[in-house]
């Protein structure tokens, strides 16, 4: 069945310095969705990316859907503690959404 | 606030025991999602339903079981409980089965003792 591969698992960052997230298909994907876990919060969805190669923003976060529409990115430039969480896609298959493993984000202190 | 409610948000119980969780979707909402999230893991999709049916089946124990009702909400019945089932179970909806953002609820913590 569809999998999707998310990486990493955790990034330790720096106040101020940059966050990125990639998710991975083995097939072409028809759209690919990102949510937000804060901290003993549930997920909330960002956005979703529907078409090849489309960038797509919200303040600070970039997201990027592949050509191949077999990859997808988030990407946060200059971290607040407020970013801090586990940022997660998903894909929709067979009627249901599969997530990817999830990446947190975690500011050093 | 998502509109998704889920009850109760805390559930301590015994080994063996048997719950039930409680979901109400968003209005107008027809699909139902429950998931899984063991301490600092990632998401397990148990199940969907959609308006009434179940659509989807991911890695659900036999011990558990889910419906979705007329009314659309819907319940997550977990028996013979274990120490390793304690986790944070979601409940989420969304308006259909495709290409649709999915909302989720506060969750319940489970714990079994």
């Amino acid at each position: 069945g569809q999998q999707v591969m998310q990486i990493p698992q955790y990034q330790h960052v720096q106040e101020g310095e940059d966050f990125t997230t990639y998710c991975n298909s083995s097939t072409t994907l028809s759209n690919i969705q990102w949510y937000k876990q804060r901290p003993g919060g549930h997920p909330v969805f960002l956005i979703q990316l529907v078409k090849s190669g489309e960038v797509k923003k919200q303040k600070r976060l970039t997201f990027q859907f592949g050509e191949a529409k077999k990859n997808s990115s988030l990407h946060i430039t200059a971290t607040q503690t407020t970013d801090v969480g586990t940022y997660f896609c998903a894909v929709n298959s067979n009627y249901q959404l599969i997530w990817g493993a999830g990446t947190k984000l975690i500011i050093k202190p | 606030d998502s509109g998704v409610t889920q009850t109760p948000k805390h559930l301590i119980t015994a080994t063996g025991q048997r719950v039930t969780l409680r979901c109400s979707p968003r209005s107008g909402d027809l699909s139902v999602y429950w998931y899984q999230q063991s301490l600092d893991q990632g998401l397990q999709f148990l199940i969907q339903y959609y308006n009434g049916e179940e659509r989807a089946k991911g890695n659900i124990l036999e011990r558990f079981s889910a419906q979705q009702f007329p009314d659309l909400h819907s319940e997550l019945n977990l028996s013979s409980l274990e120490l390793g089932d304690s986790a944070l179970y979601f409940c989420a909806s969304s308006p259909g089965t495709l290409n649709t953002e999915a909302f989720f609820g506060q969750g319940t913590r489970l714990t079994v003792v």
